[in-house]
């Protein structure tokens, strides 16, 4: 079964700490999503890799297709970070069947 | 901010009843998807379409039937609503299976 892994589940932190969430997957994949919900709210994409790294602002995400592993880093971070975080991945084949999620990772960063 | 419309956001059925759900988007994409939100499981998908009336089912199709007549418009059926299908709906869609995906606000289902 194709699964993908986040940790932690729940991270608390204080303001201006820097942040590192984390997600595994079991077989290969043709790129990876980091996902972003806040509470009640709708869910926005925040990168899709394949591999190496990227970053946007505060955020940086990478990839190591070798080890099947992907952090999300946050640096400086806010109060208004606090959210959740959903790693998903797409598999060859074309993924025309959508995307596989973890179950997410619920931040909280106080002030 | 991609073109997505989720209707309705909020809405209350009986068990047994008919619902449709729908998923409008302005941006021409080729593939729409239907995902619940449960807690303890993260998002799972319904079904999902790849072009006007092309669908096929995902990992959870049980009890819901999908259409898809115009591009941009893509329903959401459960043809009679149990309470294991309150849940929170989000559609989504890409342009080719491994592009960026953009997500609706989402529709919150309770069965009663």
């Amino acid at each position: 079964k194709n699964e993908v892994e986040q940790s932690p589940q729940n991270l608390t932190a204080q303001e201006g700490e820097f942040i590192t969430i984390n997600c595994s997957y079991s077989v290969g994949i043709s790129a990876l999503h980091w996902l972003q919900q806040h509470p009640g709210g709708g869910i926005v994409s925040l990168f899709m890799l394949s591999s190496g790294k990227k970053k946007h602002g505060r955020l940086i995400a990478t990839i190591n297709i070798q080890e099947k592993h992907s952090s999300l880093h946050i640096t400086a971070s806010h109060p208004r970070d606090s959210a959740v975080y959903i790693c998903a991945v797409s598999f060859p084949g074309g993924g025309a069947d959508g995307l596989t999620f973890g179950k997410g990772t619920h931040l909280i960063i106080q002030p | 901010d991609a073109g997505i419309t989720q209707s309705p956001r909020h809405k209350v059925t009986e068990t047994g009843t008919p619902v449709t759900l729908r998923c409008h988007q302005t941006e021409n994409h080729r593939y729409m998807y239907w995902y619940r939100q449960d807690p303890g499981h993260g998002l799972r998908l319904i079904h999902y379409s790849y072009g006007v009336k092309d669908t096929d089912k995902g990992e959870v199709s049980d009890g819901y039937s999908v259409s898809r007549s115009k591009t941009e418009d893509f329903l959401l059926t459960l043809e009679s609503a149990t309470s294991s299908q309150t849940s929170v709906y989000f559609c989504a869609i890409s342009g080719t299976p491994n592009t960026e995906a953009f997500f609706g606000q989402g529709t919150r289902l309770t069965v009663v």
